[in-house]
């Protein structure tokens, strides 16, 4: 199984960026990295994910070092609805999706 | 809206028992995964399902069984259940099977309280 590191939790505080680090030093070739959050009360949700280059869209943008081993989730402003545990998982093709405790992501007001 | 139902939304019931959690999957998704997350354990894969067929086991326990049915609903059966089955079950489903750049979407979850 594909596994990834995450810090416990992290604090930010509200209008401001942030940033989620997590590091993957077994990732292959062929492993897509994938951020999933889960806020209170409800399933995960897809974030957003890559293979090699940073990636945007209107929820985060995903930011990838050159050798693949690490990544960082980033909120470009985050908000108090941002409150929830983030995952960064690996996909990797017929394996098992896998979900690590994640970050628990405080905004402070 | 995920687009993936569960049912049902709450269950309580005694040690011993036996239940069964329904899923169904967004329209046009042939995989579907079941996972348990409880306070101390995190999200744990439990199993998957594509098309029907077992594709992939976690760490599910004996008393627990799974199928996915021909329209591709699928249903966990807990049998047995000990208190410390108690957990929010979730079930995800997406449109391959754990194809490595593959999103999965996740339905509310059943929350079991086995008392």
């Amino acid at each position: 199984d594909a596994k990834t590191t995450q810090p416990n939790s992290m604090e930010s505080n509200e209008e401001e960026p942030v940033h989620l680090p997590c590091n993957h030093s077994t990732i292959s070739g062929t492993d897509y990295i994938h951020w999933y959050r889960q806020l209170p009360s409800q399933g995960p949700e897809y974030v957003i994910h890559g293979l090699t280059s940073n990636v945007n869209n209107r929820m985060a943008s995903l930011a990838i070092a050159e050798d693949r081993k690490s990544s960082t989730l980033i909120l470009h402003r985050a908000t108090l609805r941002d409150a929830a545990v983030y995952y960064c998982i690996l996909g990797r093709t017929g394996d098992k999706i896998i979900f690590g405790k994640g970050t628990r992501l405080h905004i402070l007001p | 809206d995920s687009g993936v139902t569960q049912t049902p939304k709450h269950l309580i019931t005694a040690t011993g028992q036996r239940v069964t959690l329904r899923c169904s999957p967004r329209s046009g998704d042939l995989s579907v995964y079941w996972y348990q997350q409880s306070l101390d354990q995190g999200l744990q894969f439990l199993i998957q399902y594509y098309n029907g067929e077992e594709r992939a086991k976690g760490n599910i326990l004996e008393r627990f069984s799974a199928q996915q049915f021909p329209d591709l609903h699928s249903e966990l059966n807990l049998s047995s259940l000990e208190l410390g089955d108690s957990a929010l079950y979730f079930c995800a489903s997406s449109v391959g099977q754990a194809i490595a750049n593959e999103k999965l979407f996740f339905g509310s979850g059943t929350q079991l309280s086995v008392l």
